[in-house]
């Protein structure tokens, strides 16, 4: 069974800085997605970036990159330029390639505190 | 974003009480998800919905039946619940294709007394 690991419970940054949260799976296959989510006070879940692991090409979106190491199966996210608005729980999340259920496996999450 | 909505938003019953979480999605999707947010612990996935139909169903307990009409409605109806479900209910949905993300709703806070 696949698992997703979060290693980082909370993690704080100064506005305009950058940091990175981390995460690491656990697959046996070789085809899958991997995605992060912020999940603001609000509750709503909110899509932050996905990648496709087929792709050696690291994922970005605008301030928000990954770093897709597969053979290390590691997907961390940078969060550049750190926003007050950045504050919120973020989570790593595995979908397989194989099978009809589409589902997604999460890790524990990671708490992000942005400094004014 | 208001593609997935979750109603209500909060809810309190007691541990005899009947009740029901509804979900609707207006995005086209054909695969609907409930799932189990409690604290310290990751989102536990409970049922899956494609095209209407259960394809997995997660050992969750009795207490707990989904339903779903058609594409654009999902429910959970409670009945005799316990304290430990008290959480977040997340209901979400998804297109059909492979790698599709998942568009989740704000959720329903359960709180069981």
């Amino acid at each position: 069974a696949q698992t997703v690991t979060q290693s980082q419970p909370e993690m704080s940054v100064q506005e305009a800085e950058t940091v990175t949260l981390s995460c690491t799976y656990d697959t046996s296959e070789s085809d899958y997605y991997l995605f992060w989510y912020k999940q603001p006070p609000s509750r709503q879940m909110i899509l932050v970036i996905r990648q496709e692991a087929y792709k050696q090409q690291n994922a970005t979106e605008n301030r928000f990159s990954v770093n897709f190491q597969k053979a290390a199966k590691s997907f961390s996210l940078k969060i550049s330029d750190s926003q007050l608005g950045d504050a919120a729980m973020y989570f790593c999340a595995y979908r397989s390639a194989s099978g009809n259920t589409g589902k997604l496996i999460f890790g524990q999450g990671t708490t992000l505190q942005v400094k004014p | 974003e208001t593609g997935v909505t979750q109603t209500p938003r909060h809810l309190v019953m007691g541990m005899t009480n009947k009740k029901s979480l509804k979900c609707e999605q207006h995005l086209g999707h054909n695969a609907m998800y409930w799932y189990k947010q409690s604290a310290k612990k990751p989102l536990e996935l409970m049922f899956v919905y494609s095209l209407e139909e259960r394809v997995e169903n997660n050992s969750v307990p009795s207490r707990f039946s989904p339903e779903c009409p058609n594409s654009s409605h999902l429910f959970l109806h409670l009945h005799t619940l316990q304290p430990e479900d008290s959480a977040l209910y997340l209901c979400a949905s998804s297109r059909g294709q492979v790698g599709s993300p998942l568009h989740f709703g704000n959720g329903t806070r359960l709180t069981v007394t």
